[in-house]
């Protein structure tokens, strides 16, 4: 069974800072890995996502790296904004059913 | 275009009531899927259609849980006689096609407080 685990659950961080979001699975046998941004009281957003053949994928601000042999993938978000405050989750295809981490809760302090 | 939605955005219920919840998916997109978010948790699985095959019930918690689908549009989730550990979000995906590189595109949700 595929398990993914996202750290840290919580980030805090001023305005203009770098953030860095860690995902990591179990199995690396993947077809994808994509990331979400989920805003209180709305859905899932699809922010980027990384085919198996990939080792990143980058829009705008974002960029996203997958490195499928260690199971893991990472968020880039540079010079960030109050706005990027949201819940950040990864999710990759088992089968045609996602498994997600519980999400990165990101703080923008402006 | 318009995106998937869903109805009631919240709902507050008695433990042991029924619920009902209603997903409208993007027009065109013949797979529709359910999932569960528990406070502090990731997404869970519930229960996916494709067109007219017979649906993937395998991530349905108990038979209190059902599901319906109409054809390729509305799809229902129904809680039979809630339990205060039903309380979370109930979010519905769809997506043109299945297969695992095509996006699933994220309802709003509707958040379930079983009091």
């Amino acid at each position: 069974k595929q398990e993914v685990t996202q750290i840290p659950a919580a980030l805090s961080v001023p305005e203009g800072e770098n953030l860095v979001l860690n995902c990591s699975f179990t199995d690396s046998a993947i077809y994808n890995l994509q990331w979400f941004r989920q805003d209180p009281g709305k859905g899932l957003t699809s922010l980027l996502l990384i085919q198996s053949s990939q080792r990143e994928q980058t829009s705008g601000r974002l960029n996203a790296s997958l490195d499928k042999s260690s199971g893991r993938s990472t968020l880039y978000i540079a010079a960030s904004q109050p706005g990027d405050s949201a819940t950040y989750l990864c999710a990759v295809p088992n089968d045609y059913k996602l498994s997600f981490g519980a999400g990165t809760t990101v703080t923008v302090r402006a | 275009g318009a995106g998937v939605s869903q109805s009631p955005s919240n709902k507050v219920t008695e433990k042991g009531k029924d619920v009902e919840l209603r997903c409208d998916p993007i027009s065109g997109h013949t797979a529709l899927y359910w999932y569960r978010q528990r406070l502090g948790q990731g997404l869970e699985f519930l229960i996916y259609f494709q067109g007219n095959s017979a649906p993937d019930k395998s991530g349905l918690p108990s038979d209190r849980f059902s599901a319906e689908r109409t054809g390729e549009s509305v799809s229902t989730l129904t809680i039979q006689r809630t339990q205060q550990e039903d309380s979370a979000v109930y979010l519905c995906a769809s997506s043109i096609v299945t297969a695992p590189q095509e996006t699933q595109y994220f309802g709003p949700g509707t958040r379930l407080l079983v009091l």
